[in-house]
């Protein structure tokens, strides 16, 4: 099916430790954005990358690096995990005028 | 402050009535407004997306207002149904790449 598509879906992590989060697209959209939500709070955006090539700073960014490894794939890494990055994080993708976003499924990370 | 504001942050109705959720926002300029469907562990799936001309825009049961002069908006939902259960969330884009999110009204449709 065609969507976006997160990876993992869970993950605990210790203080201090890094992973990176995988995101894929398969609608050929040129943009796409990783966001945050936690409890009582809108969706927050902490990088995204309006084509392939170039990455831009959300409103949260720290904490956080980002790759766009080609036109389907954006990953999002923490380098030293920390437990206020404890949340559940969307990826999401959009075509160039940005309508219309497509949201992944979501990553549930707790940072103990 | 969070620039879009959503009331109320809950609300349970039983299995067939209609209810109204609403949003109120302070984005400047505004460009369009959009509502999202959150079910429990899933990602935001669009249901509607106005621009500040189009007063009000309907997807089946949904029917979303916009007043561009008061900064409001509503989704109203008719005959609900227990699918119907989820977190509703207005969005205003804020520019090309900036969405601004309210924190979501929960529904709960009860049989």
């Amino acid at each position: 099916n065609a969507g976006v598509t997160q990876t993992p879906k869970f993950q605990v992590l210790k203080t201090g430790q890094s992973m990176t989060l995988q995101c894929a697209q398969d609608m050929n959209h040129n943009s796409m954005y990783w966001y945050r939500q936690d409890p009582g709070m809108g969706l927050r955006l902490i990088y995204y990358s309006a084509s392939e090539g170039t990455t831009d700073k959300g409103e949260v960014p720290n904490g956080y690096n980002v790759s766009r490894l080609n036109k389907r794939e954006f990953s999002l890494r923490l380098e030293s995990a920390a437990p206020s990055q404890t949340s559940v994080y969307f990826c999401a993708s959009s075509a160039s005028v940005p309508y219309g976003y497509t949201f992944g499924s979501g990553t549930r990370l707790t940072v103990v | 402050k969070n620039q879009v504001e959503q009331s109320p942050q809950s609300l349970i109705i039983l299995e067939g009535k209609n209810c109204t959720l609403q949003c109120n926002y302070t984005v400047s300029p505004f460009s369009n407004l959009r509502w999202y469907k959150q079910d429990t562990g899933r990602g935001p799936v669009s249901l509607t997306i106005m621009t500040f001309s189009e007063n009000t825009k309907s997807n089946g049961r949904y029917t979303a207002t916009l007043d561009a002069d008061t900064k409001q908006s509503s989704l109203h939902i008719t005959a609900s149904q227990l699918s119907d259960s989820a977190s509703y969330i207005c969005v205003v884009r804020v520019n090309d790449y900036k969405l601004s999110f309210g924190a979501g009204t929960t529904v709960t449709v009860r049989a």
